[in-house]
């Protein structure tokens, strides 16, 4: 059983195109997030959310939209891709309200071409 | 604001020999804690160790020590007798302050293990 799925693992897309990445976890989590791996390989948080509440919101371009249904899902939406967009990013969740358990998909590598 | 720095972009390390990766960190806060990541090629992140601000010991996890050093600020990740299979991107990170459950990463230390 995965613990936190990423769907699809791999999206190669033109720039203009409007995408969507899907997480969800099976591990009774409050707290999701979705986190940016650069080209250089730095890893920063974009979004989390918290019972279906979004409570981090970091200066990420309003292009990105997090949507969550509940609680269990945390999708991204990107409207009008852009090169620079091209990443790794990665889904998480988390238990409240220990740090224990931070657990992360393995994430999706999204290339605009 | 949390920051981690990590000083060291490359390491090498002879196959069975321990190596240290170092962490620094600064945030305000008294609670917190620190973690170590590993991504090998593959790319998912592994989670290794983990540090509360209030623990009393060193975390361990079978091969993976950290050595944390409060007044210093540091939370440097020693590996003992490494093995090829430890060839990674290693990252150090902290949560802190109550109600957020963010991790701010470090830059990452990417280990090398020569056979």
């Amino acid at each position: 059983d995965t613990a936190v799925s990423q769907t699809p693992k791999y999206l190669v897309t033109q720039m203009g195109n409007d995408k969507s990445i899907k997480c969800e976890q099976n591990l009774g989590h409050d707290t999701m997030y979705w986190y940016k791996q650069d080209s250089k390989k730095f890893l920063k948080i974009m979004f989390s959310y918290n019972n279906k509440e979004l409570i981090i919101n970091e200066t990420v371009p309003n292009r990105f939209s997090p949507k969550s249904p509940d609680k269990a899902h945390l999708n991204l939406h990107i409207n009008s891709l852009e090169l620079g967009d091209s990443a790794v990013y990665f889904c998480a969740s988390s238990p409240d309200p220990t740090p224990y358990g931070y657990t992360f998909g393995s994430g999706t590598r999204l290339t605009v071409v | 604001a949390q920051k981690i720095t990590q000083t060291q972009p490359g390491m090498f390390v002879q196959e069975k020999e321990a190596v240290t990766l170092d962490c620094t960190y600064d945030t305000s806060d008294p609670s917190y804690g620190l973690f170590w990541y590993k991504q090998p090629s593959s790319g998912e992140m592994i989670f290794l160790i983990y540090q509360g601000s209030y623990d009393q010991q060193n975390a361990t996890e079978g091969r993976y020590s950290l050595n944390f050093q409060k007044a210093r600020k540091s939370a440097n990740l020693v590996i003992s007798a490494s093995q090829l299979g430890d060839s990674a991107m290693y990252f150090c990170a902290i949560y802190s302050g109550a109600g957020s459950y963010q991790l701010t990463f470090g830059k990452g230390t990417k280990l090398s293990v020569i056979p």
